[in-house]
Protein backbone atom coordinates (compact mmCIF):
# COMPACT_ATOMS: atom_id res chain seq x y z
CA UNK A 1 0.00 0.00 0.00
CA UNK A 2 1.45 3.38 -0.51
CA UNK A 3 1.18 6.11 1.95
CA UNK A 4 2.57 9.57 1.90
CA UNK A 5 3.41 11.55 5.34
CA UNK A 6 3.70 15.07 6.03
CA UNK A 7 4.56 15.56 9.18
CA UNK A 8 4.36 19.35 9.33
CA UNK A 9 0.71 20.67 10.26
CA UNK A 10 1.51 24.48 10.23
CA UNK A 11 4.74 26.14 8.91
CA UNK A 12 5.48 30.02 8.91
CA UNK A 13 7.22 32.10 6.50
CA UNK A 14 8.79 35.47 6.13
CA UNK A 15 7.82 37.18 2.80
CA UNK A 16 10.05 36.54 0.55
CA UNK A 17 12.02 33.97 1.96
CA UNK A 18 12.71 30.46 0.49
CA UNK A 19 10.50 27.26 2.47
CA UNK A 20 10.68 23.91 2.78
CA UNK A 21 7.46 21.62 3.33
CA UNK A 22 8.41 17.85 4.09
CA UNK A 23 7.34 15.08 2.57
CA UNK A 24 8.17 11.01 2.71
CA UNK A 25 6.34 8.27 1.13
CA UNK A 26 6.32 4.14 1.32
CA UNK A 27 5.53 2.26 -1.68
CA UNK A 28 6.84 -1.24 -3.07
CA UNK A 29 6.47 -0.23 -6.75
CA UNK A 30 9.35 0.84 -8.99
CA UNK A 31 7.22 3.17 -10.47
CA UNK A 32 5.83 6.06 -9.11
CA UNK A 33 4.61 9.49 -9.36
CA UNK A 34 4.82 12.17 -6.87
CA UNK A 35 2.54 15.51 -6.68
CA UNK A 36 2.18 18.35 -4.64
CA UNK A 37 -1.17 20.72 -5.03
CA UNK A 38 -1.91 23.72 -3.33
CA UNK A 39 -5.84 24.20 -1.77
CA UNK A 40 -6.26 27.58 -0.72
CA UNK A 41 -9.43 28.52 1.61
CA UNK A 42 -11.62 28.63 -1.30
CA UNK A 43 -11.28 24.69 -1.60
CA UNK A 44 -9.91 24.38 -5.36
CA UNK A 45 -6.58 21.89 -5.76
CA UNK A 46 -3.90 23.76 -7.49
CA UNK A 47 -1.50 21.18 -9.30
CA UNK A 48 1.72 22.59 -8.88
CA UNK A 49 4.63 20.01 -9.76
CA UNK A 50 5.30 16.31 -10.49
CA UNK A 51 8.52 13.95 -10.01
CA UNK A 52 8.47 10.69 -11.82
CA UNK A 53 10.10 7.71 -10.04
CA UNK A 54 12.46 7.07 -12.69
CA UNK A 55 13.30 10.88 -13.46
CA UNK A 56 17.25 12.05 -12.96
CA UNK A 57 16.38 15.72 -12.16
CA UNK A 58 14.44 17.73 -9.73
CA UNK A 59 11.21 19.10 -11.45
CA UNK A 60 10.96 22.63 -11.30
CA UNK A 61 8.34 24.66 -12.21
CA UNK A 62 8.85 28.86 -11.66
CA UNK A 63 9.19 29.20 -7.54
CA UNK A 64 8.49 25.62 -6.98
CA UNK A 65 11.41 22.98 -6.93
CA UNK A 66 11.23 19.59 -5.64
CA UNK A 67 13.89 17.99 -3.72
CA UNK A 68 13.90 14.35 -4.48
CA UNK A 69 15.87 12.29 -2.36
CA UNK A 70 14.76 8.65 -3.43
CA UNK A 71 16.73 6.78 -1.09
CA UNK A 72 15.50 8.46 1.30
CA UNK A 73 11.92 8.26 0.36
CA UNK A 74 11.36 11.80 0.85
CA UNK A 75 10.28 14.86 -2.06
CA UNK A 76 10.28 17.83 -0.02
CA UNK A 77 8.53 20.63 -1.64
CA UNK A 78 10.43 23.72 -1.78
CA UNK A 79 9.25 27.41 -2.35
CA UNK A 80 11.76 30.68 -3.07
CA UNK A 81 10.22 34.41 -2.93
CA UNK A 82 7.49 33.20 -0.57
CA UNK A 83 4.81 35.90 -1.13
CA UNK A 84 1.48 36.57 0.87
CA UNK A 85 -0.22 34.51 -2.21
CA UNK A 86 1.35 31.24 -1.15
CA UNK A 87 -0.77 30.82 2.29
CA UNK A 88 -2.62 27.64 1.46
CA UNK A 89 -2.74 24.23 2.41
CA UNK A 90 -0.08 22.53 0.45
CA UNK A 91 -0.68 18.46 -0.35
CA UNK A 92 1.48 15.68 -1.38
CA UNK A 93 0.74 13.12 -3.21
CA UNK A 94 1.33 10.03 -4.90
CA UNK A 95 0.31 7.67 -7.83
CA UNK A 96 0.85 3.94 -8.41
CA UNK A 97 2.31 2.38 -11.47
CA UNK A 98 -0.60 2.39 -13.18
CA UNK A 99 -1.38 5.64 -15.24
CA UNK A 100 -4.93 6.19 -14.62
CA UNK A 101 -5.18 5.24 -10.30
CA UNK A 102 -6.05 7.86 -8.00
CA UNK A 103 -4.16 9.48 -6.07
CA UNK A 104 -3.15 8.98 -2.40
CA UNK A 105 -2.89 12.58 -0.52
CA UNK A 106 -1.08 13.34 2.58
CA UNK A 107 -2.48 15.15 5.65
CA UNK A 108 -1.42 18.58 4.34
CA UNK A 109 0.82 21.16 5.43
CA UNK A 110 -0.97 24.64 6.44
CA UNK A 111 1.15 27.14 4.92
CA UNK A 112 1.28 30.90 5.89
CA UNK A 113 3.54 33.86 4.58
CA UNK A 114 3.88 36.67 6.90
CA UNK A 115 4.29 40.56 5.64
CA UNK B 1 -4.95 22.92 -20.13
CA UNK B 2 -7.35 19.93 -18.81
CA UNK B 3 -10.67 21.69 -17.27
CA UNK B 4 -12.84 20.21 -14.45
CA UNK B 5 -15.89 21.61 -14.44
CA UNK B 6 -18.05 20.79 -10.95
CA UNK B 7 -21.41 21.82 -9.72
CA UNK B 8 -23.11 22.84 -7.77
CA UNK B 9 -19.79 24.93 -5.80
CA UNK B 10 -22.24 24.91 -2.26
CA UNK B 11 -25.24 23.20 -1.46
CA UNK B 12 -27.79 22.99 1.67
CA UNK B 13 -30.19 20.65 2.26
CA UNK B 14 -32.84 18.74 4.51
CA UNK B 15 -31.77 15.90 6.13
CA UNK B 16 -33.37 12.99 4.71
CA UNK B 17 -32.98 14.41 1.12
CA UNK B 18 -30.74 14.05 -1.94
CA UNK B 19 -28.61 15.60 -3.89
CA UNK B 20 -26.92 15.18 -6.97
CA UNK B 21 -22.99 16.32 -7.87
CA UNK B 22 -21.89 17.09 -11.46
CA UNK B 23 -18.49 16.35 -13.09
CA UNK B 24 -17.79 17.47 -16.07
CA UNK B 25 -14.29 16.94 -17.97
CA UNK B 26 -14.54 20.11 -20.40
CA UNK B 27 -11.95 19.66 -22.93
CA UNK B 28 -10.68 16.31 -22.53
CA UNK B 29 -12.44 12.54 -22.03
CA UNK B 30 -12.46 11.30 -18.88
CA UNK B 31 -13.19 7.27 -19.03
CA UNK B 32 -12.02 7.28 -15.50
CA UNK B 33 -13.05 10.15 -12.51
CA UNK B 34 -12.08 10.10 -8.76
CA UNK B 35 -14.69 11.50 -6.01
CA UNK B 36 -12.60 12.29 -3.05
CA UNK B 37 -14.17 13.55 0.24
CA UNK B 38 -12.67 16.13 2.91
CA UNK B 39 -13.55 16.55 6.46
CA UNK B 40 -12.59 20.28 7.71
CA UNK B 41 -8.96 20.89 8.01
CA UNK B 42 -8.40 17.27 6.93
CA UNK B 43 -6.88 15.68 4.14
CA UNK B 44 -8.75 14.32 1.05
CA UNK B 45 -10.12 10.80 1.07
CA UNK B 46 -10.46 8.58 -1.80
CA UNK B 47 -14.18 7.47 -2.03
CA UNK B 48 -14.59 6.23 -5.36
CA UNK B 49 -13.31 5.48 -8.77
CA UNK B 50 -16.24 6.18 -11.52
CA UNK B 51 -15.52 4.36 -14.98
CA UNK B 52 -17.53 5.18 -17.86
CA UNK B 53 -19.57 2.44 -19.26
CA UNK B 54 -19.70 0.59 -16.15
CA UNK B 55 -20.38 -0.01 -11.69
CA UNK B 56 -18.07 2.36 -9.77
CA UNK B 57 -15.22 1.02 -7.43
CA UNK B 58 -15.60 1.98 -4.10
CA UNK B 59 -13.35 2.09 -1.13
CA UNK B 60 -13.81 0.58 1.86
CA UNK B 61 -16.14 1.96 4.32
CA UNK B 62 -18.23 4.12 1.51
CA UNK B 63 -21.15 3.10 1.51
CA UNK B 64 -22.35 2.48 -2.16
CA UNK B 65 -26.29 2.82 -1.77
CA UNK B 66 -25.65 5.77 0.25
CA UNK B 67 -23.02 7.48 -2.50
CA UNK B 68 -24.62 6.61 -5.97
CA UNK B 69 -22.38 7.19 -8.89
CA UNK B 70 -23.17 7.43 -12.49
CA UNK B 71 -21.11 8.12 -15.39
CA UNK B 72 -22.94 7.36 -18.16
CA UNK B 73 -20.47 9.70 -21.03
CA UNK B 74 -17.25 10.74 -21.44
CA UNK B 75 -17.38 13.85 -20.03
CA UNK B 76 -19.65 13.51 -17.22
CA UNK B 77 -20.08 11.22 -13.72
CA UNK B 78 -22.35 12.38 -11.15
CA UNK B 79 -22.46 11.71 -7.78
CA UNK B 80 -25.59 11.80 -5.45
CA UNK B 81 -25.61 11.67 -2.10
CA UNK B 82 -29.01 9.78 -1.34
CA UNK B 83 -31.07 10.44 2.31
CA UNK B 84 -28.63 12.99 3.43
CA UNK B 85 -27.28 13.19 6.91
CA UNK B 86 -25.77 16.01 8.99
CA UNK B 87 -22.59 13.63 9.17
CA UNK B 88 -22.79 13.70 5.25
CA UNK B 89 -22.00 16.85 5.20
CA UNK B 90 -18.24 17.57 3.94
CA UNK B 91 -16.20 18.57 1.04
CA UNK B 92 -17.08 16.71 -2.14
CA UNK B 93 -14.45 17.31 -5.03
CA UNK B 94 -13.86 15.54 -8.17
CA UNK B 95 -10.71 14.47 -10.27
CA UNK B 96 -10.00 13.24 -13.34
CA UNK B 97 -6.65 13.16 -15.37
CA UNK B 98 -6.00 14.39 -19.01
CA UNK B 99 -4.56 12.66 -22.05
CA UNK B 100 -1.35 11.05 -21.68
CA UNK B 101 -1.96 9.95 -18.41
CA UNK B 102 1.57 8.80 -16.77
CA UNK B 103 2.73 12.34 -15.20
CA UNK B 104 -0.13 14.17 -15.88
CA UNK B 105 -1.67 15.79 -13.02
CA UNK B 106 -5.54 15.00 -12.24
CA UNK B 107 -7.28 17.96 -12.53
CA UNK B 108 -9.67 18.92 -10.11
CA UNK B 109 -12.98 20.53 -9.70
CA UNK B 110 -13.79 23.48 -7.25
CA UNK B 111 -15.32 21.17 -5.18
CA UNK B 112 -19.24 20.51 -3.68
CA UNK B 113 -19.63 22.26 0.00
CA UNK B 114 -22.53 20.29 1.13
CA UNK B 115 -24.63 21.33 4.08
CA UNK B 116 -27.03 18.84 5.40
CA UNK B 117 -29.44 20.25 8.37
Amino acid sequence: AQKITQTQPGMFVQEKEAVTLDCTYDTSDPSYGLFWYKQPSSGEMIFLIYQGSYDQQNATEGRYSLNFQKARKSANLVISASQLGDSAMYFCAMRGPSGNTPLVFGKGTRLSVIA
Amino acid sequence: GAVVSQHPSWVICKSGTSVKIECRSLDFQATTMFWYRQFPKQSLMLMATSNEGSKATYEQGVEKDKFLINHASLTLSTLTVTSAHPEDSSFYICSARGTGVGNSPLHFGNGTRLTVT
